[in-house]
């Protein structure tokens, strides 16, 4: 069964206003990572973030880690419409061999 | 330009087809790996390779052949596939298995 399961599946937004995207994961993890893919493209890495650490910033995103509720969030702040895209996690468990484990992904859609 | 180069970007092939995809980085990384992507579906990892041994072989079907003659290199040798085989597959790499993973554009899959 798939280890990370993002949410919303869909979420539309006005351009400037934040988007928030959570995962969820089911077992303990080495770490969680964040990914962005424009429609029929490859996956771009966007953060890594570690099982010891609670946050962490780069430029208009935050990711948080809460490994008590084996959840994450992503806040993209004052979205453009180059946002626009599929956003996946992705899990590196713990005892899990070689595989990091993708979710299905939220599609991020910013209007103007 | 992530530094993965896959080819070719686009085939069509029929199920008697022999056909393979290249996957070649060249950003020293160790680890390579081959993903699937279908439609509504999460991202599901076929199989991975590191320090050119493959570490993972997540139970795919034997039409699917993976080849990985040097660190830098990697193939996935296709035969007699089947229409439900279409999909967009993604090669990956990265400096260690399951650290923060380049992919490439990947290759849009159509078996008839």
């Amino acid at each position: 069964s798939q280890q990370g399961e993002e949410d919303p599946q869909a979420l539309s937004i006005q351009e400037g206003e934040n988007a928030t995207m959570n995962c969820s994961y089911k077992t303990s993890i080495n770490n969680l990572q964040w990914y962005r893919q424009n429609s029929g493209r490859g996956l771009v890495h966007l953060i890594l973030i570690r099982s010891n650490e609670r946050e962490k910033h780069s430029g208009r995103l935050r990711v948080t880690l809460d490994t008590s509720k084996k959840s994450s969030s992503l806040l993209i702040t004052a979205s453009r419409a180059a946002d626009t895209a599929s956003y996946f996690c992705a899990t590196d468990p713990t005892g899990g061999g070689n595989k990091l484990t993708f979710g299905t992904g939220t599609q991020l859609k910013v209007e103007l | 330009e992530t530094g993965v180069t896959q080819t070719p970007r686009h085939l069509v092939m029929g199920m008697t087809n022999k056909k393979s995809l290249k996957c070649e980085q060249h950003l020293g990384h160790n680890a390579m790996y081959w993903y699937k992507q279908s439609a509504k579906k999460p991202l599901e990892l076929m199989f991975v390779y590191s320090l050119e041994e493959r570490v993972e072989n997540n139970s795919v079907p034997s039409r699917f052949s993976p080849e990985c003659p040097n660190s830098s290199h990697l193939f996935l040798h296709l035969h007699t596939l089947q229409p439900e085989d279409s999909a967009l597959y993604l090669c990956a790499s990265s400096q260690r298995v399951n650290t923060e993973a380049f992919f490439g554009q990947g290759t849009r899959l159509t078996v008839v």
